[in-house]
């Protein structure tokens, strides 16, 4: 069964940083994109950063392009978002979703449960 | 950026009626668009990949169609654990943008 924790969330101070995780397991980690999108309370989802399944090639919307960096270690079935310069627009339910193919535009056929980031003073 | 938009955005039906839901895209995305169900307090679970492939586990009174910039998400008789908010995605191009959503409610 294919599985999505996510970990890291919190509460930080705007121009804060956090590192959001996410481990998988049941399927072949390295073989897929994965995926961060967000959801800020009460609104729809948002896609944030995909990056391939060898890790080479990363993508990033507009919003978050130049603070956050998305990284993967395939040996220890682990996907990253390192988010600096947050903001208060930055608060959101972060998810880690899975490519559905191993091309990096995707859809996403699995989703962790997500983590709550909270960028406040 | 490749805008989704959704209508209507609230669709008001009874258990056992047909919904059809749509999602225009601001130019052709060609088929590579997905529909996703959400349920409050849940993660969005995959439906409908490229238009009209059903993800799996997906029950057949699912189905998507169109092409382009014109698509449908269909449920052919409503379960009352269908009563969601419902979201297209393209892949087409960079940025992946995914639509407002359309409410499903009784």
């Amino acid at each position: 069964e294919v599985q999505l924790v996510e970990s890291g969330g919190g509460l930080v101070q705007p121009g804060g940083s956090l590192r959001l995780s996410c481990a998988a397991s049941g399927f072949t980690f390295s073989s897929f994109p994965m995926s961060w999108g967000r959801q800020a309370p009460g609104k729809g989802l948002e896609w944030v950063s995909t990056i391939s399944g060898g890790g080479g090639s990363t993508y990033y919307a507009d919003s978050v392009k130049g603070r956050f960096t998305i990284s993967r270690d395939n040996s220890k079935n682990t996907l990253s978002l390192q988010m600096n310069s947050l903001r208060a627009e930055d608060t959101a339910v972060y998810f880690c979703a899975k490519g559905r193919g191993s091309g990096s535009s995707s859809a996403f056929d699995c989703w962790g449960q997500g983590t709550l980031v909270t960028v406040s003073s | 950026e490749i805008i989704l938009t959704q209508s209507p955005a609230t669709l008001s039906l009874s258990p056992g009626e047909r919904a059809t839901l749509s999602c225009r895209a601001s130019q052709s995305v060609s088929g590579y668009l997905a529909w996703y169900q959400q349920k409050p307090g849940q993660a969005p679970r995959l439906l409908i990949y490229d238009a009209s492939n059903r993800a799996t586990g997906i029950p057949a009174r699912f189905s998507g169609s169109g092409s382009g910039t014109d698509f449908t998400l269909t449920i052919s008789s409503l379960e009352p654990e269908d009563f969601a908010v419902y979201y297209c995605q393209h892949r087409s191009s960079w940025p992946l943008t995914f639509g407002p959503g359309t409410k499903v409610d009784i």
